[in-house]
């Protein structure tokens, strides 16, 4: 089955800062890659999808990469707030209701 | 629009005893999904309905755990016997057919 791994696994910035996460999936199939933000106490939310027919995609502050060939993709964050301060999910499914999730990170923005 | 419900949202137990978790999904999605969510780690799929028949549940420890969604609609996670390593949230979402999953704010189990 589909093996994601994610990393960091804890990630502080300043305020204003960008933030990258990065993972990596192990099924070539794969051809949907969501990001999910989950605050304390609350289940996970999409922010962001891409799917492998395209590179990138970008939406305001926030925009996900992605290199099929050497299977991995990204989240960038850019202009960090208090706000974003939450853990963050990737995720990989061949169909896209097959999710499997990376192990998540913790982002802290610091004022 | 309202949004996916869960209860309880907070469960301690004792090993061996059981428990059972009640979503209900958000109105008109077909897709449910119960996760297992352990502490520091990623939900991990326990189970997906596409209205009342199952779709997948390779995951499911079925020893101890079953679900049903009778009529289509809402859907009971069960645990029993309880064991220390099921501590953990379990999450329900629902979908349409656009891929984005809804997420409940899940219910946190603890098993003593």
């Amino acid at each position: 089955g589909e093996n994601v791994e994610q990393h960091p696994s804890t990630l502080s910035v300043q305020e204003g800062d960008s933030a990258v996460i990065k993972c990596t999936y192990s099924d070539s199939a794969s051809n949907y890659f969501p990001w999910y933000k989950q605050e304390l106490g609350k289940g996970p939310q999409l922010i962001i999808d891409i799917r492998s027919n395209v590179g990138e995609k970008k939406d305001q502050r926030i925009a996900v990469t992605l290199n099929k060939t050497a299977k991995h993709f990204s989240l960038h964050i850019t202009e960090t707030q208090p706000e974003d301060s939450a853990v963050y999910f990737c995720a990989a499914s061949l169909r896209e209701n097959k999710l499997t999730f990376g192990t998540g990170t913790q982002l802290k923005v610091e004022l | 629009e309202a949004g996916v419900a869960q209860s309880p949202r907070y469960k301690i137990i004792e090993k061996r005893q059981s428990v059972a978790f009640w979503c209900n999904p958000i109105s008109g999605h077909a897709t449910l999904y119960w996760y297992q969510q352990i502490l520091g780690q990623g939900p991990k799929l326990l189970i997906q309905f596409q209205n009342n028949g199952v779709v997948d549940d390779s995951q499911l420890p079925k020893d101890r755990f079953s679900a049903e969604r009778l009529k289509g609609v809402d859907s009971t996670l069960k645990i029993q016997p309880a064991k220390l390593e099921d501590s953990a949230v379990y999450l329900c979402a629902s979908s349409q057919n656009t891929g984005e999953l809804f997420f409940g704010e899940g219910s946190r189990l603890t098993v003593l």
